[in-house]
């Protein structure tokens, strides 16, 4: 079964920096999606960003961009110029053959003004 | 844009009772999810359904079904609600003829407290 680990339960950045949440994953199958959700305090889940396994180049949108990393299944996001609104819940997911997504555990960020 | 709505954003219920918690899609999704969202845990799938009438066993079903008898509606019931069953319950969609295949779109959450 494919699992999704987030090692950092919590990470802080100061407002206008970057920060870098780490993201791993363990499947056997060759062709599947990783994506990025942010759930902001008392707020709906969105998506961030995604990446398809089979497309070499990283994905971004905006400031937000992936380290994908598939040798070794490592999937991590970047925000860049980090803003006050960033601060939320962050999941990596991954969602291989089936229309399934497994979540990792999630990763509190706060921004400091 | 997507719109996928939740019945309730807070719920409190009894032990024992049967509660139901409905999701609504606007965008004529296919698939429809069901999870449930605890602190350090993140989300474990309960049940999914790809098309009407359809439905699918996630990683924790026990204790709790799921009806859809049309596109656009998924229901989540808990047939006799235990206290462990208190949860944040998240609904998602998504299609599989989007632009953005496969990407899951979320409701807002129904806090679930069972007393």
């Amino acid at each position: 079964a494919q699992t999704v680990t987030q090692s950092q339960p919590e990470m802080s950045v100061q407002e206008a920096e970057t920060v870098t949440l780490s993201c791993t994953y363990d499947t056997s199958e060759s062709d599947y999606y990783l994506f990025w959700y942010k759930q902001p305090p008392s707020r709906q889940m969105i998506l961030v960003i995604r990446q398809e396994a089979y497309k070499q180049q990283n994905a971004t949108e905006n400031r937000f961009s992936v380290n994908f990393q598939k040798a070794a299944k490592s999937f991590s996001l970047k925000i860049s110029d980090s803003q006050l609104g960033d601060a939320a819940m962050y999941f990596c997911a991954y969602q291989g053959g089936s229309e399934k997504l497994v979540f990792g555990k999630g990763t509190k960020l706060t921004v400091n003004p | 844009d997507v719109k996928v709505t939740q019945s309730s954003r807070y719920l409190v219920k009894r032990t024992g009772e049967k509660v139901f918690l409905e999701c609504v899609q606007d965008m004529d999704h296919e698939n429809m999810f069901w999870y449930r969202q605890d602190p350090g845990l993140g989300l474990r799938l309960i049940y999914f359904s790809y098309d009407v009438k359809m439905k699918e066993k996630g990683d924790i079903p026990e204790g709790y079904s799921v009806s859809r008898e049309k596109k656009e509606r998924f229901s989540l019931i808990l047939e006799s609600a235990s206290t462990n069953q208190t949860s944040m319950y998240l609904c998602a969609s998504s299609s599989l003829t989007s632009v953005v295949l496969d990407t899951q779109y979320f409701g807002p959450g129904t806090r679930l407290t069972v007393l």
